[in-house]
């Protein structure tokens, strides 16, 4: 029944290694999102896929790569962790009618240690 | 660029009080506003939402009016309960932007007893 769906939901791991995110939805959407929380609860948006194509990459190391292998699957590998990458990672899903409306994921809390 | 300022956190209330959150946003042509709620260790639940002017948006007691003139989204509850105690951020999505969410600072509101 869950709509939105991400694993782990915490991730612990030392500096240097290398880890993936893993988010589905079953929403029937098109289009996905990955959004970071630093430790102030600040949202930032990193990428978006549409279909399966990106259609949004902010200023994200290139470290971070997302992937989409259909259109409910969006994971989020990341390379090389730094500490500064600590934080909570949202994915969420919307369709664009009628209202773009997003859904979130639980939330994986990653620390870097 | 697009943004949303919320009103500085954090807001202690007693229950049954007013509530009221402050937001203005800062955006071209006519986004899409939302406010999203986030409860302690969990992810973010959309509270309610306006797609055009003059729309209110309503949801569990809480509501907000999509203030065009004012550029605001004030979120406004009667009557609060200690389980309203949360992070509440306000955010604006449009189309020419990816439909990405760009967020406020976000309000830490506890609420007691």
């Amino acid at each position: 029944d869950t709509a939105v769906s991400q694993t782990p939901k915490y991730l612990v791991t030392q500096m240097g290694n290398d880890k993936s995110i893993k988010c589905e939805q079953n929403l029937g959407h098109d289009t996905m999102y990955w959004y970071k929380q630093d430790s102030k609860k600040f949202l930032k948006i990193m990428f978006s896929y549409n279909n399966k194509e990106l259609i949004i990459n902010e200023t994200v190391p290139n470290r971070f790569s997302p992937k989409s292998p259909d259109k409910a699957h969006l994971n989020l590998h990341i390379n090389s962790l730094e500490l500064g990458d600590s934080a909570v990672y949202f994915c969420a899903s919307s369709q664009p009618l009628p209202t773009d409306t997003q859904y979130f994921g639980p939330g994986t809390r990653l620390t870097v240690l | 660029g697009n943004s949303v300022t919320q009103m500085e956190g954090p807001v202690t209330l007693s229950e049954e009080a007013f509530l009221t959150i402050n937001c203005t946003y800062t955006a071209t042509g006519y986004p899409s506003l939302f406010w999203y709620v986030q409860y302690p260790g969990e992810g973010l639940q959309l509270l309610l939402k306006a797609t055009k002017a003059d729309d209110k948006g309503s949801n569990k007691g809480f509501e907000a009016t999509y203030r065009k003139e004012t550029t605001s989204f004030h979120l406004e509850k009667g009557s609060v309960q200690v389980s309203d105690s949360a992070v509440y951020f306000c955010a604006l999505s449009q189309r020419a932007s990816g439909s990405r969410l760009t967020f406020g600072e976000g309000t830490q509101l506890t609420v007691n007893p």
